[in-house]
């Protein structure tokens, strides 16, 4: 299937600072992409759609100056935390939609685990 | 918006026997049911799809068969293997463009007894 890349798999920082994770697809554009975020034992929960080279939609409870989302290009997607707390700890992943076809399946990245202390 | 509830939160099962995974959904919209498999600290990745405009789909040891009327399809892994254990999640969503997001359901660890 296709591939979707995230970076850092894992990052550890300190209260107050700012964290980007990047989400790339290695083999197609996607004009699409998704960020959803995973506590322990949960399902995945939506926070936004990132559209390229328009401003991402939010979902409802999902605060925009805390998670900004920017889709510079058809291959790369960031998701920036900013002024992280330990509450903002958790696992997130992002998805991107396959442009070919008509489902337009989603492929996941592996996900990045953020640990704010 | 679409609901998707997801039985059993949990499952053991024999390795070689074989698992039943349901899922329901409310949206009679969803049109696009998708399955994935989350192994310990990745991704989803997916495993198999399928349309409202079949019944059943199967690829070698995995199917999925869709309930349309009901509203509700399941995943069938069959001959399990030790390698099938993880967390699988159901997912639904309309195929229409500019609704793209989709709902998942909440869950399903799979473990397989060797």
């Amino acid at each position: 299937g296709a591939v979707v890349s995230q970076h850092p798999s894992r990052v550890i920082c300190k209260s107050g600072t700012s964290v980007k994770i990047e989400c790339r697809s290695l083999d197609f554009q996607a004009t699409t992409m998704f960020w959803y975020r995973q506590f322990p034992k949960q399902s995945l929960m939506l926070m936004a759609t990132s559209n390229e080279g328009s401003k991402a939609t939010y979902e409802q409870g999902v605060e925009k100056d805390k998670f900004l989302i920017n889709h510079a290009s058809l291959t790369l997607s960031t998701l920036t935390v900013t002024s992280a707390h330990p509450e903002d700890s958790s696992f997130y992943i992002c998805s991107a939609k396959w442009p070919g076809g008509s489902t337009g399946e989603l492929f996941f990245g592996e996900g990045s685990r953020l640990t704010v202390l | 918006g679409e609901n998707v509830e997801q039985h059993p939160s949990t499952l053991s099962v024999q390795e070689g026997d074989s698992a039943v995974i349901k899922c329901t959904y409310s949206d009679s919209a969803s049109n696009y049911f998708p399955w994935y498999k989350q192994e310990l600290g990745k991704g989803p990745q997916l495993i198999i799809d399928i349309r409202s405009n079949v019944g059943e789909k199967k690829d070698q040891r995995i199917a999925v068969t869709l309930n349309k009327t009901a509203k509700h399809f399941s995943l069938h892994i069959t001959e399990t293997q030790p390698e099938d254990s993880a967390v699988y999640f159901c997912a639904a969503r309309p195929l229409n463009f500019g609704n793209e997001k989709l709902t998942f359901g909440t869950g399903t660890r799979l473990t397989i007894i060797p």
